[in-house]
């Protein structure tokens, strides 16, 4: 069973349009993530939440709208898609244990035409 | 703010050879320093991490890296480079302990001549 799963792997859409990304982990986490990798490879956390609580929000255009249903599960909304959406994306999930280990999905590659 | 350094973007060895991958941090508290691999078109791999206790970790695929406080370093070894290795590697350090938000470098291509 994959810990952290993320739909769809990839995603090609027309800017403009409004799409979805989902994730979900079975590791019985409290916290969860979203990074986004992007043409030069980096890095960078979005949002995170705690319980289902948004904790961390790095600067990002509120066309990004995360939701989180229940502490399982964090789903990614971007509205009015622009090229330079263009990236992959990256769900994770940790626990408050404190090893610090953050467990990555398989990142969602979107493509922005 | 934490932060965190690749030296070299793209690093070249030959099969065989010594595989030396540099990280410098910036923590203004004990850090958690980690290192990652992504494969091509997949996702983020963990290698190994340093939390507290023993400087020299070991990772998979006979990796090791060794923290040493007093350069603010974390560098990434490996004694003898195999085809597979190559690879996108990423350092990172964990920042706001207990919200464990990871700061990344910028990445270093590991390329490996046959």
């Amino acid at each position: 069973d994959t810990a952290v799963s993320q739909t769809p792997k990839y995603l090609v859409t027309q800017m403009g349009n409004d799409k979805s990304i989902k994730c979900e982990q079975n590791l019985g986490h409290d916290t969860m993530y979203w990074y986004k990798q992007d043409s030069k490879k980096f890095l960078k956390i979005m949002f995170s939440y705690n319980n289902k609580e948004l904790i961390i929000n790095e600067t990002v255009p509120n066309r990004f709208s995360p939701k989180s249903p229940d502490k399982a599960h964090l789903n990614l909304h971007i509205n009015s898609l622009e090229l330079g959406d263009s990236a992959v994306y990256f769900c994770a999930s940790s626990s408050r244990d404190r090893s610090g280990l953050i467990y990555f999905g398989e990142g969602s590659w979107l493509t922005v035409v | 703010a934490q932060s965190v350094t690749q030296l070299g973007s793209h690093v070249s060895v030959s099969e065989g050879a010594l595989v030396l991958l540099r990280c410098n941090y910036s923590s203004s508290v004990p850090p958690y320093l980690f290192w990652y691999v992504q494969y091509p078109n997949q996702g983020l791999q963990l290698l190994l991490k340093y939390t507290t206790g023993a400087t020299l970790v070991k990772g998979i695929n006979g990796f090791e890296a060794e923290f040493k406080k007093s350069e603010t370093s974390f560098h990434l070894t490996k004694p003898s480079a195999h085809m597979s290795d190559a690879a996108e590697y990423f350092c990172a350090v964990i920042s706001n302990f207990g919200n464990e938000k990871l700061t990344f470098g910028t990445g270093t291509r590991l390329t490996i001549i046959p």
